[in-house]
């Protein structure tokens, strides 16, 4: 067990579509961290934020957004679904420092958009 | 960018067979480097990791040495076994600029081990 809760851990939608995505990180870990993962791109980093603030960015749609929160659990809001969105989606949580120690994963949020 | 390229898979391999892979790297600085590994229906979990040049990580009967020249990172272990059987993503980690803070993974090696 990794300490990092993600929610739901299925979830099915029709295109068009918004969900939302919930991660807790471990305990006393203040970064976390989106990443999508799909049989054709491979795991594909999102968004990262550190103790409330945006840190980095990566690959992540207009129609996707995150948030952080002051007990910082976060969530990941992907909106006007499309077929393409289906993947699994993977939150993960460190400690923050730098230069990036070690991850850790949840089990993942995997959604099937229809 | 900064980026990994790590060979495709899958690989299968019979039980106490060598494993060997390959994982480089692209990156304007000296990152770190680390191998996970996604059993099935699971997330991802740290393997080993190197900070370093010449650096040797090693968990677990694998091992990886940060070769600098070569910017490479491969994944060995001189005797599978079936429980080794799994997703192994290759991934930098960078420490300034854009990227600071997150990694960066390859597409992942699916491995086989039959008995």
């Amino acid at each position: 067990d990794s300490g990092v809760t993600q929610t739901p851990k299925h979830l099915i939608t029709a295109t068009g579509q918004r969900v939302t995505l919930r991660c807790s990180p471990r305990s006393g870990d203040l970064s976390v961290y989106w990443y999508q993962q799909s049989l054709d791109q491979g795991l594909q980093f999102l968004i990262q934020y550190y103790n409330g603030e945006e840190r980095a960015k990566g690959n992540i749609l207009e129609r996707f957004s995150a948030q952080q929160f002051p007990d910082l659990h976060s969530e990941l809001n992907l909106s006007s679904l499309e077929l393409g969105d289906s993947a699994l989606y993977f939150c993960a949580s460190s400690t923050g420092t730098l230069p990036p120690e070690k991850l850790f994963f949840g089990s993942g949020t995997q959604l099937s958009v229809l | 960018g900064d980026s990994v390229t790590q060979m495709e898979g899958p690989v299968t391999l019979s039980e106490e067979a060598f494993l060997t892979i390959n994982c480089t790297y692209t990156a304007t600085g000296y990152p770190s480097l680390f191998w996970y590994v996604q059993y099935p229906g699971e997330g991802l979990q740290l393997l080993l990791k190197a900070t370093k040049a010449d650096d040797k990580g090693s968990n677990k009967g694998f091992e990886a040495t940060y070769r600098k020249e070569t910017t490479s990172f491969h994944l060995e272990k001189g005797s599978v076994q079936v429980s080794d059987s799994a997703v192994y993503f290759c991934a930098l980690g960078m420490n300034y600029g854009g990227s600071q803070g997150n990694l960066i993974f390859g597409k992942g090696t699916k491995l086989s081990v039959k008995p």
